[in-house]
Formats: C-alpha cells, structure tokens, sequence
C-alpha cells in the first residue's frame, strides 16, 4: 500500500500521560499536514510542514502540542499532559510538490487517522 | 474554527436518486474541494473547482461555484449505496485547508 499511513490507529491514555503519533506520507510528497476531528465535525487544521520546515500552525496548537519533520519524510505528533479534550481522530495528510496551478499541488491525500482516546 | 457551514446537516435518499448538497464559506479562497468519508476510513478527495470556475463535472460529480455568495454545491447524480458517506466541502487558503461541518448522506437500496 502505498498511501499515507499512521501509527497507531488507536490510542488510549490516561489524561496527564504523553502521546506520539506517527505519519509516513506519500513517497516524493514534499507537504505533510496534521488535522484534528471530533465527532460529527469536519477536520480542523493543526500544522503543516514542506519538506522539514513548519510553516504554519494553527492557534489550535497549543504549547502541549508538538509536531516535527526532521529528515523531510515522517512526521511526528507529539501531545503532552494528555488532557480530556484531547480526544479525537488525529488526521495526516500529504500532497506533491508543484505548482498553484497544478491540481496536484492542491489535492491532499489523507491516511486514515489514530483515534485518541483520553480516559 | 470552521470555515462554512454545509446544509443540509444530513441527506437521506433513495438508490437512483440525485442528490445535492451546500456549502457555504467566509474568506477569499484560491480554490474549493469536495471530500468524501466513509465510515471509519480517511477523507478520498472527489473535486475540485478553482475561484475562477463556476462549474466543474467529473462522472456523476457535478459542483457549482458562487465567489459573490461565497457558495458552493455539490450534486451526485444517480445515488448508489455506496455514495453513502460523510461529505465535506474544502477551502484552501495557501497551505491548509478549512473544512465545513459536513453532510452526512444515506442513500437506501
């Protein structure tokens, strides 16, 4: 399979514990993104890396919250002192290099999530 | 925080059945896109229709753009049961994309 793919697809902790979570993305896609989604919600963004710089991340991330990209391919998620409201379907997402005209650059190809459950 | 709102909330409908869905959204936007979910699986992008277009068709897709009404629909023609899913419409502004809220759509054999 070579999708985007995340480790582990289920999570569950005990609130104040530590959680990492896993994304490999499309072999050669340059952009990795991270989402957040509650039930019944669509996906919020979280953070989104080209290649291993962060370039943007949503106030949604807080100081507890921390990705990275160090070799530019996977990415981690890490979140600190775990907390209720924490739970959620964890998202990553990954699409080609290119240009703003190419349908490429813009679609974004999705993995199917770790689902984090804080007790 | 959610960039629009889609309408309606959930879509029930017969096998054969064409059905449409809304979209609504706040900023500029480069382009608009539709997702698909299904139950436990990730989003599969469907569509997508740039700020210049008005409308786009790609087989029983057909999605229509409004950037004066910051409004977007999307129209599956012929349901089968497998369209059954959650269905999400997409903003992109630079880097990331802003979902809506969904509409969940049911299509009965």
């Amino acid at each position: 399979d070579t999708g985007v793919s995340q480790d582990p697809r289920h999570k569950i902790t005990k609130r104040g514990q530590n959680v990492t979570f896993r994304c490999d993305p499309i072999s050669e896609h340059n952009r990795l993104y991270w989402y957040r989604q509650t039930l019944g919600q669509g996906p919020e963004f979280l953070t989104y890396f080209q290649n291993e710089a962060q370039l943007e991340k949503s106030r949604l991330l807080s100081d507890r919250f921390s990705a990275e990209r160090p070799k530019g391919s996977f990415s981690t998620l890490e979140i600190q002192r775990t907390e209720q409201g924490d739970s959620a379907m964890y998202l990553c997402a990954s699409s080609p290099p290119g240009t703003s005209g190419s349908s490429s650059y813009n679609e974004q190809f999705f993995g199917p999530g770790t689902r984090l459950t804080v007790l | 925080s959610q960039q629009g709102e889609e309408d309606p909330q959930a879509l029930s409908i017969q096998e054969g059945e064409n059905a449409t869905m809304n979209c609504s959204y706040k900023t500029s936007i480069n382009n608009l896109q539709w997702y698909r979910q299904n139950s436990g699986r990730g989003l599969v992008h469907l569509i997508l229709i740039r700020s210049n277009e008005r409308e786009k068709h790609s087989g029983r897709l057909r999605v229509t753009l409004d950037t004066s009404k910051k409004s977007s629909s999307l129209l599956i023609t012929a349901s089968r049961a497998a369209d059954t899913a959650s269905y999400f419409c997409a903003t992109r502004v630079y880097g990331k994309l802003t979902f809506g809220q969904g509409t969940i759509l049911t299509v009965h054999p």
